[in-house]
């Protein structure tokens, strides 16, 4: 089955630091991947998603890059700021699919 | 403005109780889902409901069932409720026509002592 990997649980950065979230997936079909961002007592919503293997998307000053080859969707940012601060998640769906897989999730703490 | 409403945000069960979480949507979509969010295991899937009264197991259903009678509601149940139950439960339906976005209510709170 489809499997979204972060690994990194928590990075914590200062304003203006650079921003690289690292997520690899798995997955027998053509996905469509997403990054979702969840702020505190709130649910996920939709940070960006790329359709289209070696197409990046961009949002918010955040970009991620959809690599066919090394199966990768790291998500990045050049500068960050204090309101950056929550939960990311990598997600995927497949072609035609219905089931959206969801990583573990990063959480970023930016300090001030 | 596209909008899930889930009720109630917060809830607190003794084991063996019944359970209904309730999730709404006013955005017409057909296909709506359950996941429960537990720390460091990240969104996992319990249900999809492909439309009224079509329903389909995720990765984590045992315990769990569904009902959708209106396109506009999904609820969840858990019939005697377990103490590794407690979670945090997300519904969210899917904008066909906005590439499989999916749109995330603010989450119901479940405590099962």
């Amino acid at each position: 089955g489809d499997s979204v990997t972060q690994k990194q649980g928590q990075v914590t950065l200062s304003e203006d630091d650079f921003l690289f979230i690292n997520c690899t997936y798995s997955t027998t079909t053509y996905p469509t991947l997403f990054w979702y961002v969840q702020y505190p007592g709130q649910g996920p919503q939709l940070l960006l998603k790329v359709t289209t293997a070696n197409n990046k998307g961009i949002s918010r000053g955040f970009e991620a890059t959809y690599d066919k080859g090394t199966t990768s969707f790291h998500l990045q940012k050049a500068s960050v700021q204090e309101s950056d601060s929550a939960v990311y998640f990598c997600a995927l769906v497949g072609y035609m699919g219905y089931k959206l897989t969801f990583g573990t999730g990063t959480s970023l703490l930016v300090d001030p | 403005d596209m909008k899930v409403t889930q009720m109630p945000r917060y809830l607190i069960k003794r084991m063996g109780e019944n359970v209904l979480l309730e999730c709404g949507q006013d955005m017409s979509h057909e296909t709506m889902y359950w996941y429960r969010q537990d720390p460091g295991l990240g969104l996992q899937l319990i249900y999809i409901s492909y439309d009224v009264d079509s329903n389909s197991e995720g990765d984590i259903p045992k315990g769990y069932r569904v009902s959708r009678k209106k396109r506009e509601h999904f609820s969840l149940i858990l019939d005697s409720a377990k103490t590794n139950q407690t979670s945090v439960y997300f519904c969210a339906s899917r904008d066909r026509g906005h590439a499989e976005t999916l749109y995330f209510g603010s989450g119901t709170r479940l405590t099962v002592l």
